[in-house]
């Protein structure tokens, strides 16, 4: 399996601030994913990575609050915008090739937003 | 895909006893299901998965049922560890595909000396 950093791996920001999350990859793969994790709850995705363009994002999460970057089949970034104390989660990469459901994941970048 | 609640249910064993943690799914079109085991401070790391057509998956101490008339599958853990104590989450393809999966509730396991 591929083996997946993150950085930062946790950060306490401010409101109103941003902050970028990457997500680095060992090898290349088809298909990278963001996750959200609020505390004691499940994973949420957030969007698909789309290796150069533009993400694909699920219901509830948009471009101007959640951009993302893939320029390579090996990195991509996640930024969290303009935040807020809701903003306060583990984010989380995920990995997959194309023919497979098969995830992996990175450790995850725990955010508090004060 | 499963709804995701706002508390996570939790399972207390033994060290030496079996598990069995339980997952609902709602996807009747649902034909693979992957277990995770995430730590704490960890990401999810992968189990064991299962295929639709199967009914009974083994792995190292773990085993996956799937009934699919009922739409639940459990996985089993055999004598477990201390290192076993963790959160354990069901997934299974999303709607509208494009190799993404939809987790549920999840469970907390936690080992008692």
């Amino acid at each position: 399996s591929a083996v997946i950093s993150q950085k930062p791996s946790r950060d306490i920001c401010q409101r109103g601030t941003s902050l970028t999350i990457q997500c680095q990859v060992d090898s290349q793969v088809t298909m990278m994913f963001w996750y959200r994790q609020q505390p004691g709850q499940s994973l949420t995705l957030i969007a698909t990575a789309n290796q150069g363009s533009e993400a694909t994002y699920e219901s509830g999460f948009v471009i101007d609050k959640f951009p993302i970057s893939r320029p390579n089949l090996t990195f991509s970034t996640l930024t969290v915008s303009n935040m807020s104390p809701e903003d306060s989660s583990i984010y989380l990469c995920s990995v997959a090739d194309g023919g497979t459901y098969e995830q992996y994941f990175g450790p995850g970048t725990r955010l508090t937003v004060t | 895909g499963e709804s995701v609640g706002l508390h996570l249910p939790t399972l207390s064993v033994q060290e030496g006893d079996n598990s069995i943690i339980n997952c609902a799914y709602s996807n009747s079109a649902s034909d693979y299901f992957i277990w995770y085991k995430q730590e704490s401070g960890k990401g999810p790391q992968f189990i064991i998965d299962i295929r639709s057509n199967m009914d009974k998956r083994q792995g190292q101490r773990v085993t996956v049922l799937l009934n699919k008339t009922v739409k639940h599958l459990s996985l089993q853990i055999a004598a477990t560890q201390p290192g076993d104590s963790a959160v354990y989450f069901c997934a299974d393809p999303a709607t509208g595909g494009g190799n993404k999966l939809t987790f549920g509730t999840g469970t907390q396991l936690k080992v008692e000396l």
